[in-house]
């Protein structure tokens, strides 16, 4: 089957500009997290969703980013007047719940690079 | 807040040889478990092995295998008979065990170069 889908795969913007990253997770997944990846670092946690409801957003750097998940399946990460320092690899990650067991899957990520 | 440490940024091992990644962290939870992830140039993060914290023995996968020091939050991954393949970046990372949610917290990564 197929696994998490992430588009678009990189994404060239201008400081100020507003960008939507896609994360389509696995079919039947429930749980669905997004990570920012910035370069020579770990992932770091951005938010988290059950369903369609963001059960934990606390790693979400300011009220520029947001996200949403309206209908429990395909998620977007929004981010407002971009800066320089948004420059980074955006990981999506589902599981099939949110229990302790539950595997994460990665997506490929979104290569977001800000001029 | 939990953290994780690696403190070894590039490791290189000749092909068929073993080495050895290290990676502590920091807890005040009793319950918890343990992850290695690959990250090959594509960016696809993969699972490599996972260790729960409640189990004494040391978790393993073919090739894989963990030393896992809970008093000291000690968690290693030895790869034996090292393949090309398994060059790559490689992230340890702690999720705790909550009922709920279980983010993941990363350490910083290892790349690991395998000479021919």
């Amino acid at each position: 089957g197929a696994g998490v889908s992430q588009t678009p795969s990189n994404k060239v913007t201008e400081k100020g500009k507003y960008v939507e990253l896609r994360c389509d997770p696995i079919s039947g997944h429930t749980a669905l997290y997004w990570y920012r990846q910035s370069l020579g670092q770990g992932p770091e946690f951005l938010i988290y969703f059950q369903g369609t409801g963001a059960a934990d957003d606390s790693g979400l750097p300011n009220d520029r980013f947001f996200a949403v998940r309206p209908e429990g399946s395909v998620s977007t990460l929004k981010i407002q007047r971009t800066e320089r320092g948004d420059s980074a690899v955006y990981l999506c990650a589902s599981s099939l719940g949110s229990g302790a067991t539950g595997e994460q899957f990665f997506g490929p990520g979104t290569r977001l690079t800000v001029l | 807040a939990q953290t994780v440490t690696q403190s070894q940024p590039e490791m290189s091992v000749q092909e068929a040889e073993t080495v050895t990644l290290s990676c502590t962290y920091d807890t005040s939870e009793s319950d918890y478990y343990l992850f290695w992830y690959k990250q090959p140039p594509s960016r696809q993060m993969i699972l490599v092995i996972r260790q729960e914290a409640y189990k004494q023995q040391n978790a393993t996968e073919n090739r894989f295998s963990v030393n896992f020091q809970k008093a000291a939050k000690s968690f290693s991954l030895k790869i034996s008979d090292s393949q090309l393949g398994d060059a790559a970046m490689y992230f340890c990372a702690y999720r705790g065990f909550m009922e709920y949610g279980n983010k993941l917290v990363f350490g910083a990564g290892t790349i690991l170069r395998v000479k021919s």
